[in-house]
């Protein structure tokens, strides 16, 4: 059964860091592209960071680009987002998701880790 | 970027009977379109994808059409089970993004 497990989320003043991850089971995990796709409690959904299966290739949301990275480290079957100089906007249910379809479309979501950035 | 806009924002239909949810993407997507269901409290489930095809283990009952840029989800005989949020989302190309959503609720 494939599993996605997000952790990480938690309260974080703006400007501040949090670094989310996700442990995957049940799958070769190497051979998906994974993404970050978040949402704003009762919103829309919106995609805002992208990885291939080796890692090679990675993809932002203009929203994300230049604060925040993906990565992954195969070897735990983990992958990771790296949020740095975080705004109140950024508050949201982050979920990752398995990629198919040359990672385009999503068939296996985590439950999703709550981020929200107060003062 | 492409915009993706879904119609109406709210759908009221009895059980048993048909919906039919819109979606329009800015600019052509080919077939490459999916769609997923949201309950609350719980993460989107992939119904469609290529446009047209089922996922694993989705109902008979869920069906899609269109290409380029007009999209229709289709559920022919609505279930309980049924009543949820409904997004569309576009992966032509990066940024991949995702409609606004029709909230699809008990007549």
């Amino acid at each position: 059964e494939v599993q996605l497990v997000e952790s990480g989320g938690g309260l974080v003043k703006p400007g501040g860091s949090l670094r989310l991850s996700c442990e995957a089971s049940g799958f070769t995990f190497s051979t998906y592209a994974m993404s970050w796709v978040r949402q704003v409690p009762g919103k829309g959904l919106e995609c805002i960071s992208g990885v291939s299966g080796s890692g090679g290739s990675t993809y932002y949301a203009d929203s994300a680009k230049g604060r925040f990275t993906i990565s992954r480290d195969n070897s735990k079957n983990t992958l990771y987002l790296q949020m740095n100089s975080l705004r109140a906007e950024d508050t949201s249910v982050y979920y990752c998701a398995r990629g198919l379809g040359f990672g385009g479309y999503y068939d296996s979501w985590g439950q999703g880790t709550l981020v929200t950035v107060s003062s | 970027e492409i915009v993706m806009t879904q119609s109406p924002a709210t759908l009221s239909v009895s059980p048993g009977e048909r919906a039919t949810l819109s979606c329009w993407a800015s600019q052509s997507v080919s077939s490459n379109l999916a769609w997923y269901q949201q309950k609350p409290g719980q993460a989107p489930r992939l119904l469609i994808y290529g446009a047209s095809t089922r996922a694993t283990r989705i109902p008979a009952r869920f069906s899609g059409s269109g290409s380029g840029t007009e999209f229709t989800l289709t559920i022919s005989s609505l279930q309980s089970e049924d009543f949820a949020v409904y997004f569309c989302q576009h992966y032509k190309n990066w940024p991949y993004t995702f409609g606004q959503g029709t909230k699809l609720e008990i007549k």
